[in-house]
C-alpha cells in the first residue's frame, strides 16, 4: 500500500476560522511532509518531521501549527489565514534518510474568504 | 541558490509520438532524482526515482536517466497517448538544499489525439 490520504479534500473557511488538515500513511514512513502548492506552481516545502519531531520549519507564519500525535498521522492546524493562504495543500511521506522515495497525497484545496 | 529548471514549460505532441521532457540542476551533489506526475487540481504520483548510484530507471513506457556530470535528467515516455496529459514535474534531493526536495517549474503536455 503506497497510498497517503487526506482529508478534507476541499475546505472553505472565514479568517477568523479555526480549522485542521489531515493526512494518514501506513507505510511506515517515519518522515512526513507539508507543501502548500499555488496554482501553476510547483510545491513549496512547509514543515518536516522527522520520528514524529518537528526538524524543518520553512519560516512558515504561526498561523499555520503542524502537529504529529503518531507516526501516522500528521495535522496541520489553521488559524486566522488571510485569502493569500488559499492553495492546495500537500502531504507527503517517505523513509527517513535521503534515498526515500516521497509519496503525495491528493491534497486539500483550501479557500480562505 | 540551488535550482532545477524545466524547460519547455509547456509541450504539444500528437498521439503515438514520443515525449521527451528534460531536468537540468546546478549541484551534481545530488542523491536523488525523482519525476512526478500532476492532473490538474490533484496530488503528485511519483513515476520514477534515480538514485544517485543510478544512470536510469525504467518502468513501462517511462524511462528516466541521471547524468550527474551535465546536471540533466530526462524522462522519456514512449508511444504518447491522451492520458498522458498532464504537469510533469522533476524534484532532485540535493545535500547543499537541506536535503529537501527541490522541484523544477514542470512541464505541462498535451497530447492531441
Amino acid at each position: 500500500d503506497t497510498e497517503v490520504t487526506q482529508t478534507p479534500k476541499h475546505l472553505v473557511m472565514g479568517m477568523t476560522n479555526k480549522k485542521s488538515l489531515k493526512c494518514e500513511q501506513h507505510m511506515g514512513h517515519r518522515a512526513m511532509y507539508w507543501y502548500k502548492q499555488k496554482a501553476k506552481k510547483p510545491p513549496e516545502l512547509m514543515f518536516v518531521y522527522s520520528y514524529e519531531k518537528l526538524s524543518i520549519n520553512e519560516s512558515v507564519p504561526s498561523r499555520f501549527s503542524p502537529e504529529c500525535p503518531n507516526s501516522s498521522l500528521l495535522n496541520l492546524h489553521l488559524h486566522a489565514l488571510q485569502p493569500e493562504d488559499s492553495a492546495l495543500y500537500l502531504c507527503a511521506s517517505s523513509q527517513v534518510g535521503v534515498r526515500g522515495e516521497q509519496y503525495f497525497g491528493p491534497g486539500t484545496r483550501l479557500t480562505v474568504t | 541558490k540551488q535550482e532545477v529548471t524545466q524547460i519547455p514549460a509547456a509541450l504539444s505532441v500528437p498521439e503515438g509520438e514520443n515525449l521527451v521532457l528534460n531536468c537540468s540542476f546546478t549541484d551534481s551533489a545530488i542523491y536523488n532524482l525523482q519525476w512526478f506526475r500532476q492532473d490538474p487540481g490533484k496530488g503528485l504520483t511519483s513515476l520514477l526515482l534515480i538514485q544517485s548510484s543510478q544512470r536510469e530507471q525504467t518502468s513501462g513506457r517511462l524511462n528516466a536517466s541521471l547524468d550527474k556530470s551535465s546536471g540533466r535528467s530526462t524522462l522519456y515516455i514512449a508511444a504518447s497517448q491522451p492520458g498522458d496529459s498532464a504537469t510533469y514535474l522533476c524534484a532532485g534531493l540535493i545535500k547543499a538544499a537541506g536535503n529537501k526536495l527541490t522541484f523544477g517549474g514542470g512541464t505541462r503536455v498535451l497530447v492531441k489525439p
